[in-house]
């Protein structure tokens, strides 16, 4: 069974860069595996940020980024904001079906 | 604007069962797969079913196969989600959420529908 490992909390100041990233328990991500992240606010629905590892979607800031880095997709926030504190999914495209990771609460403090 | 707006979660029993629906605007329904995910209490989302634009094709995730079934309705622009043999671990919020094409993304999510499963 596919496991996409993500950081189960990460802590960065006002006005830092934080990287998430997001792996496979076997094997590396790559484009082919369509990385994209999703951003979550208590009691919201998902939203989307980045898709097909480095796309931004309507309406996202630049500050979001997405890229593979080594043998993992990654998520950079860079002048990270209050309002970033959230949690961050990632998903990748495995076989024929999609699989989330387990999320990387993000603390902005 | 895309809206997807959910409905027909309920309280279940353990061992029924439940349609769900998303009522699609916005878009071009017939052109674009669409998506089921849950959400847990507490828990990250969960990828459930996928189905293409015109319904031939359908995709579940592997630990979920055999109690769900997606389809649609493209003349009503509605896609449905039914679930069968209800446990616990099925309560959750159910999402609605459009395909991205071309992507293999998710684009647009509806705000769900809570299902839970108790006696």
């Amino acid at each position: 069974q596919t496991v996409v490992t993500q950081e189960p909390s990460f802590s960065v100041s006002p006005g830092g860069t934080v990287t998430l990233t997001c792996g496979l328990s076997s094997g590396s991500v790559s484009t082919n595996s369509y990385p994209s992240w999703y951003q979550q606010t208590p009691g919201q629905a998902p939203r989307t940020l980045i898709y097909s590892t480095n796309i931004r979607s309507s309406g996202v800031p630049d500050r979001f980024s997405g890229s593979i880095l080594g043998s993992k997709a990654a998520l950079t926030i860079t002048g990270a904001q209050a309002d970033d504190e959230c949690d961050y999914y990632c998903v990748l495209f495995v076989g024929s079906a999609w699989v989330f990771g387990g999320g990387t609460k993000l603390t902005v403090l | 604007e895309v809206q997807l707006v959910e409905s027909g979660g309920a309280l279940v029993q353990p061992g029924g069962s439940l349609r769900l629906s998303c009522s699609a605007s916005g878009f071009t329904f017939n052109k674009n797969s669409m998506h089921w995910v849950r959400q847990a209490p507490g828990k990250g989302p969960e990828y459930i079913s996928s189905i293409s634009g015109n319904g031939d094709t359908t995709y579940y995730a592997d630990s979920l196969k055999g109690r769900f079934t997606i389809f649609r309705d493209n003349s009503k622009n509605t896609l449905y989600l039914q679930v069968s043999s209800l446990r616990a671990e099925d309560t959750a919020v159910y999402y609605c959420v459009k395909d991205r094409g071309g992507t293999w993304s998710f684009d647009k999510w509806g705000q769900g529908t809570l299902v839970s499963v108790s006696s």
